[in-house]
């Protein structure tokens, strides 16, 4: 969704590295929600980030919301082969009618 | 155990066929959403239904159709009208009650050849 603009596309990462993803708004963000998608599968609920900057951690991943620059970041510290996947993002946007829009997603892959 | 289901993991039709793909839930939430999701892009809603009995146009619809009898179980119909419907088809629900969050199935991925 152009509303919804993730970065980078895909990112392969050496183990133990540290990451960053973006998920960026171009309407005022109401909420926002990390998911995460093996390959095949449904979507694992990770984070969600409502107040302007919020952070939230799970283990060792970090999310931030930036609530004048319509933005939130995915960050994971020491990165790990169980991290490898989808990560994809979701907000309620102003007139998204309460429905998520959803980001094209992010694709992870851990380097041994 | 609870959660979402979706059966089949895989199905395979051939084309002109119409076919439905199930969508079960036991977390009692009230909105139940279908998405469809392409390689490299994300999720794109077909229909959602906030009550029994009511449900409403997402953005793809067309080729499309749902019913909300129960509030456990929500199949989407897959018409011949539907010009491309390869993809992962994916369920989800959600409370319905000032949050957002929403839970998903383990999805069908479709393949009409």
């Amino acid at each position: 969704s152009q509303e919804l603009e993730q970065s980078p596309q895909s990112l392969i990462v050496q183990e133990g590295k540290n990451l960053t993803i973006n998920c960026t708004s171009s309407k005022t963000l109401y909420g926002l929600y990390w998911y995460k998608q093996k390959y095949g599968e449904g979507l694992i609920f990770l984070m969600m980030l409502q107040k302007g900057g919020e952070e939230k951690s799970h283990e060792k991943i970090t999310a931030k919301l930036d609530e004048k620059k319509q933005q939130s970041s995915l960050h994971i510290t020491a990165s790990q082969p169980s991290h490898a996947g989808i990560y994809l993002c979701g907000a309620v946007l102003r007139d998204s009618n309460y429905q998520l829009i959803w980001g094209a997603g992010t694709k992870l892959i851990i380097k041994p | 155990d609870g959660g979402i289901t979706q059966s089949p993991k895989y199905l395979f039709r051939k084309e002109g066929q119409n076919v439905t793909l199930s969508c079960e839930q036991n977390l009692n939430h009230d909105a139940m959403y279908w998405y469809r999701q392409d390689p490299g892009q994300g999720l794109r809603l077909i229909y959602y239904s906030q009550i029994v009995n009511d449900f409403q146009k997402g953005d793809i619809a067309e080729g499309y159709s749902v019913s909300r009898e129960k509030k456990e179980s929500f199949p989407l119909t897959v018409t011949s009208a539907q010009k491309n419907p390869t993809a992962f088809y994916l369920c989800a629900t959600s409370p319905g009650t000032g949050t957002y969050e929403q839970y998903f199935g383990p999805g069908t991925r479709l393949t009409v050849t």
